[in-house]
């Protein structure tokens, strides 16, 4: 199995909400990702996990929480978010997390978030 | 921070033009990578260079990256309607501590008219 998963493909939601992202990947990869990319601009990092453990947050509001239940495995918990956070959400993942990113990144399809 | 460049924004060819685009960053990179993301679809990996000076094929596309591992190029030679879609660069930090972090270019559309 050499693809990322995500789950679900849309997702429409109000901001009092409380919605999960799933990515899932089967490549045995250490280190997973959470992307945001809004039209026409290049994907902004947002979270990155190294074993298990989350090794970088790019200051994300915590009205996003990511959670890493195994190595195959990244949720991303989305609570009273912002019309602003409509986006498309990429996960990906890379076979280990070296100090300096010297491994390629497998991305999947995405999840495209619309918050009204 | 980190900073990568990349130009131009969009590039329109007619089929069978050739195409390049070009990052530059503003610090030393590690190393760099370069994505491409269809309409619709999700960013695909082609390449990695690492080296200083590298040079890398793949058919019809040409990856360099520079002497000084500040800058690199994609140059696709006959463009085919097959190559539309929006290619970054994506550079790994020198030195940092940053675990798999990778600092993207803007990117550059592509159009190939037929």
């Amino acid at each position: 199995d050499t693809e990322v998963t995500q789950t679900p493909k849309h997702l429409v939601m109000g901001m009092t909400n409380k919605k999960s992202l799933k990515c899932e990947q089967h490549m045995g990869h250490r280190a997973m990702y959470w992307y945001k990319q809004k039209a026409k601009k290049p994907p902004e990092l947002m979270f990155v996990y190294s074993y298990e453990k989350l090794s970088i947050n790019e200051s994300v509001p915590s009205r996003f929480s990511p959670e890493c239940p195994n190595s195959s495995l990244l949720n991303l918990h989305l609570h009273a978010l912002q019309p602003e956070d409509s986006a498309l959400y990429l996960c990906a993942s890379s076979p280990s997390p070296l100090r300096t990113g010297d491994n390629e990144q497998f991305f999947g399809p995405g999840t495209r978030l619309t918050v009204l | 921070g980190q900073q990568v460049m990349q130009i131009p924004q969009y590039q329109h060819v007619q089929e069978g033009e050739d195409f390049t685009t070009y990052c530059n960053s503003s610090t030393t990179l590690s190393n760099i990578q370069w994505y491409k993301q269809r309409p619709g679809g999700h960013p695909v990996f082609l390449i990695q260079l690492v080296k200083s000076g590298e040079v890398k094929k793949q058919k019809r596309l040409t990856f360099q990256f520079g002497e000084a591992k500040k800058n690199s190029s994609l140059h696709i030679t006959a463009t085919q309607t097959t190559d539309v879609g929006t290619y970054f660069c994506a550079g790994g930090n020198a030195g940092g501590t940053s675990y798999g972090k990778l600092t993207f270019g803007q990117g550059t559309i592509l159009t190939v008219h037929p």
